[in-house]
């Protein structure tokens, strides 16, 4: 079964643009959820999907969003991009049969913000 | 709100020591317990979980660790450290209940460096 995939891997984005991001889950898995790692700040949560349906956020200002489709992949999207918004954004998928809720992580997007 | 404190930064050990790294939570109810590692620019990857049962759980890589309840902790332990487990050690607790669904709130980390 395949992994959790994200794309692009790498991504350098100007300050003031905006980026959107994608996560394929792993198949039947229909929960995805956003992370954010920095130095600075450790891995905080960001946003989690099921059904297409936003059921959980972070403190994270309205410049952080997302969405999720039909087929569970998730994207989010960062507008307006500041220079502390460069770190590495991880998604992870689980399964609501899953009754130990174990997140499979996907490998990450590096932004970087210049 | 739950809470995780990993208390030590940095580790250093030699090959073929022991390990112990530390994790103490903060949750009201029975917590959902994980230990993630992490290589440099590379995901997390799951080395072992706690949900119920006995505190003691095996996990990958000849990790184990142990759930205390009255200690509010879940260190990770392993007998004979290998080079290849130098890395960055996240624990990590969930909350099952409620409106948190699928948040994941992590420890800032341990960093293992191993000596040969």
């Amino acid at each position: 079964k395949a992994g959790v995939t994200q794309t692009p891997r790498y991504l350098i984005k100007t300050r003031g643009q905006q980026v959107t991001l994608s996560c394929s889950p792993i198949s039947g898995h229909r929960s995805v959820s956003w992370y954010q790692q920095t130095p600075g700040q450790g891995l905080q949560f960001l946003f989690e999907y099921f059904s297409e349906t936003q059921r959980n956020k972070g403190n994270f200002p309205g410049r952080f969003s997302g969405r999720q489709f039909s087929n569970s992949r998730s994207e989010m999207n960062v507008s307006t991009l500041e220079l502390g918004d460069s770190a590495l954004y991880l998604c992870a998928s689980s399964s609501p049969r899953a009754l130990d809720y174990e997140q499979y992580f996907g490998p990450g997007t590096r932004l970087t913000v210049t | 709100a739950q809470s995780v404190t990993q208390p030590d930064i940095h580790i250093t050990v030699s090959e073929g020591a022991s390990l112990e790294l530390r994790c103490n939570y903060s949750y009201g109810a029975t917590p959902y317990l994980f230990w993630y590692v992490q290589s440099p620019g590379q995901g997390l990857q799951l080395l072992l979980k706690y949900f119920s049962g006995d505190t003691l759980v095996q996990g990958i890589k000849g990790f184990e660790a142990e759930f205390k309840r009255s200690q509010s902790s879940f260190n990770l332990r392993k007998p004979s450290v290998h080079w290849s487990d130098a890395a960055e050690y996240f624990c990590a607790v969930l909350n099952a209940g409620g409106t948190s669904y699928g948040k994941l709130t992590f420890g800032q980390g341990t960093i293992l460096t191993v000596h040969p």
